[in-house]
């Protein structure tokens, strides 16, 4: 049973473009979400991340929107550029003491130049 | 970035052999986890810390234990590798509910 899903396998997004990637959540107790970058051969980078109490959390180019109601988070990348390319993945949580991350499925960002 | 490596890099290793995967931190953080990365799945948490030797169960527990014997050093140890087990391992560290800080992976390859 996956609580965290992005469903879409890969994007790929034109550089300059806007990049939109999206993810859904069932358990309605998480309040605490998070979006991760990884390279290859590399360990998941923190990117940004959005509290259940907040709608929008920007942070220079990438801005996260979350939508309580349909269980659904989004990160904008604007403009999209070469090193963004990228697995992205979702995570959500519960706030009590550990962070035990629920991962999304991730999805796989190529810009094209 | 944050103080995490893992050893070894990549292993490879036969069915029914024990395997300890180590994972060293240099930033004194109280909450450490080991997650497993496999194709469609994301990552998924085996186990955590929240102490020396305070450990709990995570998502995929099964086959593995933990040891946390300091603060720096969380141990994951496959008792009886299987090749259900072969993945990329990672290991993550926390400040209570501060962001969670990854390091490389671990690459296992059981035969």
């Amino acid at each position: 049973d996956q609580q965290v899903k992005q469903n879409s396998p890969s994007l790929s997004v034109q550089e300059g473009r806007i990049s939109i990637l999206n993810c859904d959540y069932t358990n309605s107790m998480f309040d605490y979400f998070l979006w991760y970058k990884k390279y290859p051969a590399e360990g998941p980078t923190f990117l940004i991340s959005i509290s259940s109490i907040k709608d929008k959390n920007e942070d220079g180019r990438f801005t996260v929107f979350l939508n309580k109601s349909a269980k659904h988070l989004s990160l904008h990348i604007v403009p999209s550029q070469p090193g963004d390319s990228a697995v992205y993945f979702c995570a959500a949580t519960i706030i009590q003491g550990a962070q035990k991350l629920v991962f999304g499925q991730g999805t796989r960002l190529t810009i094209n130049p | 970035d944050a103080g995490i490596t893992q050893s070894p890099r990549h292993k490879v290793t036969e069915t029914g052999t024990p395997v300890t995967l180590r994972c060293h931190q240099t930033e004194n953080h109280r909450y450490m986890y080991w997650y497993r990365q496999d194709p469609g799945h994301g990552l998924r948490l085996i186990h955590y810390s929240y102490g020396v030797k305070d450990t709990d169960k995570g998502e995929v527990s099964d086959g593995y234990s933990v040891s946390r014997s300091k603060t720096e050093d969380f141990l994951l140890t496959l008792e009886s590798a299987t090749s259900s087990q072969t993945s990329v391992y990672f290991c993550a560290i926390s400040e209570f509910t501060d962001t969670q800080y990854f390091g490389p992976g671990t690459r296992l390859t059981v035969l």
